[in-house]
């Protein structure tokens, strides 16, 4: 079984505070994604990585970073933290090719106070 | 560009009956249809995925969905609903050859009632 697994399931942090959210998949899969998940909205994309060291900005970059130093492990980074970056985030990983499917993880919900 | 609608966000219905969950898509290029269920305090899982062929898909406990291209839609069917099925379900659409974005619709929140 594929496992994607994420460092938090729920985070509190403060405004301003640098705040580090870490994925790792067991699959060898090439691809690894970053979304957020807000009420109405759905998933939406915040970054991409389609192999080592290689990232794409997805729909809402903006405040984040995201580091993949091995193929497992994908980290995203809110540089400095603000409160409407409360939301549940979704880490998942897939084979390179569109027709695969996505494994997620449970998601960390994090509180931005 | 691609897009994704849930038509709608929230679908009550009692155990045992049938249900539909509506989904349409636009795209300028043929793609890939996927649902996605998710259920509560748990990551996003695949329900069944539309890739080519019969354009009929069916999941391992019960449900199915259609892939209508002149409507542009994918909606999602179960004909007996359990409380277990109460979860949201978000359909997705993925371009073929190349590209790495999935698009997702906004959810709809399934409540199977006794």
């Amino acid at each position: 079984d594929v496992k994607v697994t994420q460092s938090s399931r729920y985070l509190v942090k403060r405004t301003g505070e640098k705040v580090f959210l870490e994925c790792v998949q067991d699959m060898d899969h090439e691809n690894m994604f970053w979304y957020r998940q807000d009420p109405g909205l759905g998933l939406r994309l915040i970054y991409f990585s389609y192999d080592v060291k290689m990232k794409e900005k997805g729909d809402i970059p903006e405040g984040y970073s995201v580091s993949r130093e091995k193929k497992e492990r994908f980290s995203l980074i809110l540089e400095s933290a603000s409160t409407n970056q409360t939301s549940m985030y979704l880490c998942a990983s897939r084979t390179g090719t569109s027709v695969g499917t996505q494994y997620f993880g449970p998601g960390t919900r994090l509180t931005v106070l | 560009a691609q897009s994704v609608t849930q038509l709608d966000s929230q679908v009550p219905v009692f155990e045992e009956a049938p249900v539909e969950l509506r989904c349409n898509y636009s795209s300028s290029v043929s793609v890939y249809l996927f649902w996605y269920v998710q259920y509560p305090n748990q990551g996003l899982q695949l329900l069944l995925k539309y890739l080519s062929g019969s354009t009929l898909v069916e999941s391992i406990n019960g449900f199915e969905a259609e892939f209508n291209k002149s409507q542009t839609s994918f909606h999602l069917r179960k004909p007996s609903v359990h409380i277990s099925d109460t979860a949201e379900y978000f359909c997705a659409v993925s371009e073929r050859g190349g590209g790495f974005k999935t698009i997702f619709g906004a959810g709809t929140r399934l409540f199977v009632k006794a």
